[in-house]
């Protein structure tokens, strides 16, 4: 069965400063991999996705995740954080030829940025 | 853009009443989910559905149903609330994407209270 570890339930930083949010996985398939973001009172929001290809991904807002197979991590990197980046985010796997796409969710991980 | 809408933002119930949650996506998808959300315990996926008339049980189903007359429409029923069923409710559709996998679109919540 799949599963998904956020290492961190919660990440303090500075603004400027680098973040990296932790993302661990377990299949017996390969997968897509998916990081979400939640601002107070709203639904998810897609931050970016692995379906193949460049290990390195690119999304928006700036974020970036690298897939690494031999670790079986996806961990979520900005090299610069402002204080909008301050929300929840939610690592998410789903297995190739899965059911209709069904994700499995982290428990997610709260940013927060101070000045 | 993809739009999820969800029926209430906040919805306040008392014990043993019958709740319908209603969730539209106006995108044509053929797949849909209902999930709730509790602090530390992330998105848990209660049911989906990948056609009309079907359904499939998630993870925690139990006091659960649910509805999907027409392809852009799935309600989630709770027949008697319970105060253990106070949380943020999430629907969500999904689209398959080029490269493979499934993208899913949330909508933004409705956070239900039972009292």
């Amino acid at each position: 069965a799949q599963s998904v570890t956020q290492l961190d339930s919660q990440v303090p930083v500075f603004e400027e400063a680098p973040v990296e949010l932790r993302c661990n996985y377990s299949s017996s398939v390969s997968v897509y991999l998916f990081w979400y973001v939640q601002y107070p009172n709203q639904g998810l929001q897609l931050l970016l996705k692995y379906l193949s290809g460049s290990t390195l991904v690119k999304g928006i807002n700036g974020f970036e995740a690298e897939f690494n197979k031999s670790q079986t991590s996806f961990h979520l990197r900005k090299p610069s954080v402002h204080i909008s980046d301050t929300a929840e985010y939610f690592c998410a796997v789903s297995e190739y030829g899965g059911s209709q796409g069904n994700l499995i969710f982290g428990k997610g991980t709260k940013l927060s940025v101070k000045p | 853009d993809v739009k999820v809408t969800q029926s209430s933002r906040y919805l306040v119930k008392r014990t043993g009443e019958k709740v319908f949650l209603e969730c539209v996506q106006d995108m044509d998808h053929e797949n849909m989910f209902w999930y709730r959300q509790d602090p530390g315990l992330g998105l848990r996926l209660i049911y989906f559905s990948y056609d009309v008339k079907m359904k499939e049980k998630g993870d925690i189903p139990e006091g659960y149903s649910v509805s999907r007359e027409k392809k852009e429409r799935f309600s989630l029923i709770l027949e008697s609330a319970s105060t253990n069923q106070t949380s943020m409710y999430l629907c969500a559709s999904s689209l398959l994407v080029p490269g493979g996998g499934y993208e899913q679109y949330f909508g933004p919540g409705t956070r239900l209270t039972v009292t």
